[in-house]
């Protein structure tokens, strides 16, 4: 089944420094790829996405290509803040039509950054 | 509302009580998805309602929990003589009417339930 992989936390990071989160995942024919934010006490938002193979999805300085043939979507952001600290999570959106729209995650990776 | 609204946010129960979770997804979003994430782990999809058409209830862990939504409102997820292993945050989510593209998905701040 459809299922994804990511990079076991947690992170420590220096302010401005480079980040890399890796996710793979496995799935039947060609999912969209999400990540997705926890900061403190708040719920989970949407960071980025991209829908199809060689997509770059981005926002707030992360970035995250979807890489049909490694079958991976790494987050990546070239200069960390504090106010990145927070969970991340990866997410597939199955396509297929009896479970269209549901959402896999992974297990999350938390991320600490300090100044 | 502005965003998908949860409640309770916290619940303490007692083991075998029946506990009910409250979701208000964001008006006009006809998609809405249960989901739960024990602590240190990642998000399990319990259900999934999508307009008139049958909810998915592939992620529902036992018999005793169960979901309703009416119309394209409100949703109460009921969990039957609920168990330690029942512990966790429950998330709610919501968004307009999938396509293949995927419609970004918005999720409440959860409740957090706990059961002694």
């Amino acid at each position: 089944g459809d299922s994804v992989t990511q990079m076991e936390g947690p992170v420590t990071l220096s302010e401005e420094a480079f980040l890399t989160i890796n996710c793979t995942y496995t799935a039947t024919g060609y999912p969209s790829l999400f990540w997705y934010v926890q900061y403190p006490g708040e719920g989970l938002q949407l960071l980025l996405k991209a829908t199809k193979a060689d997509d770059k999805g981005s926002n707030k300085g992360f970035e995250a290509t979807y890489r049909k043939e490694t079958t991976s979507f790494h987050l990546e952001k070239g200069s960390v803040q504090v106010s990145d600290s927070a969970v991340y999570f990866c997410a597939l959106s199955d396509r297929r039509g009896s479970t269209l729209g549901r959402l896999y995650f992974g297990r999350g990776t938390q991320l600490t950054v300090w100044p | 509302g502005a965003g998908v609204s949860q409640s309770p946010s916290n619940k303490v129960t007692e083991k075998g009580k029946d506990v009910e979770l409250r979701c208000d997804p964001i008006s006009g979003h006809t998609a809405l998805y249960w989901y739960r994430q024990r602590l240190g782990q990642g998000l399990e999809f319990l259900i999934y309602f999508q307009g008139n058409s049958a909810p998915d209830k592939s992620g529902l862990p036992s018999d005793r929990f169960s979901a309703e939504r009416t119309g394209e409102s409100v949703s109460t997820l009921t969990i039957q003589r609920t168990q330690q292993e029942d512990s966790a945050v429950y998330l709610c989510a919501s968004s307009f009417a999938q396509t293949l593209s995927g419609n970004t998905i918005y999720f409440g701040e959860g409740s957090w339930l706990t059961v002694v």
